[in-house]
């Protein structure tokens, strides 16, 4: 079956434009996330939604990241203003309905800001 | 805060048997994965403990003692397509974060021929 798709597959933008990112889980799965992996650093929650809704998007880094869920399927990172500091590896993840269940992981969109 | 440690990097040779360790210092546990992720690809799961002891899969075991906040993910029979960076995470038990990962920075393993 399909795995997590995820759109671009790399993306370069310049300093202060904004871009989005799309994640498309597994079917059947509630439980969306994105981290980010930065160079030689581990990755890095930003959030996570369980159907449409965020309990938890205390990893966001500032307010120019935001995320949405619709029909509790596709999802889309949001970063507005870009700056350098955000280049890195964006990978969605998706799980079964409970958030105890594992984590499968999407390829990934590779940004870089100019 | 988390805290999540591994060795940066390993090396080892075809056929030999490799133990990659992970300590971690979480303010709650419910779980520690392995993920394995070759170079520009997805990380792909390849283990999960929740309770202490070992856990084997094939060529690939993982073992946890949680008083000690210790794993180890130990790989037999290497092979040149085991090269790869292996990514120790944990998953804490407090409420809203239940769905969050906290991860290590990941340990690059070489296998040489």
């Amino acid at each position: 079956g399909a795995g997590v798709s995820q759109s671009p597959s790399n993306k370069v933008t310049e300093k202060g434009k904004d871009v989005e990112l799309r994640c498309d889980p597994i079917s059947g799965h509630t439980a969306l996330y994105w981290y980010r992996q930065s160079l030689g650093q581990g990755l890095e929650f930003l959030i996570y939604f369980q159907g449409n809704s965020a309990p938890d998007k205390s990893g966001l880094p500032s307010d120019r990241f935001s995320a949405e869920r619709t029909g509790g399927s596709v999802s889309t990172l949001t970063i507005q203003r870009t700056q350098q500091e955000d280049s890195a590896v964006y990978l969605c993840a998706s799980s079964l309905a409970s958030p105890s269940e594992t984590q499968y992981f999407g390829p990934g969109t590779r940004l870089l800001v100019l | 805060g988390q805290n999540i440690d591994q060795p940066t990097e390993m090396t080892a040779t075809e056929g030999a048997i490799v133990q990659i360790n992970c300590t971690y210092q979480t303010s709650g546990f419910n779980g520690l994965f392995w993920y394995q992720q070759h170079a520009g690809e997805a990380p792909t799961f390849l283990s999960y403990n929740v309770l202490d002891g070992l856990e084997e899969k094939g060529r690939f075991s993982s073992f946890l003692s949680r008083s000690k906040g210790y794993s180890y993910l130990l790989l037999k029979e290497l092979q040149m397509k085991d090269s790869a960076s292996y990514l120790c995470a944990v998953r804490p038990d407090r409420g809203s974060t239940l769905g969050r990962l906290y991860f290590g920075r990941g340990t690059q393993l070489t296998v040489w021929p």
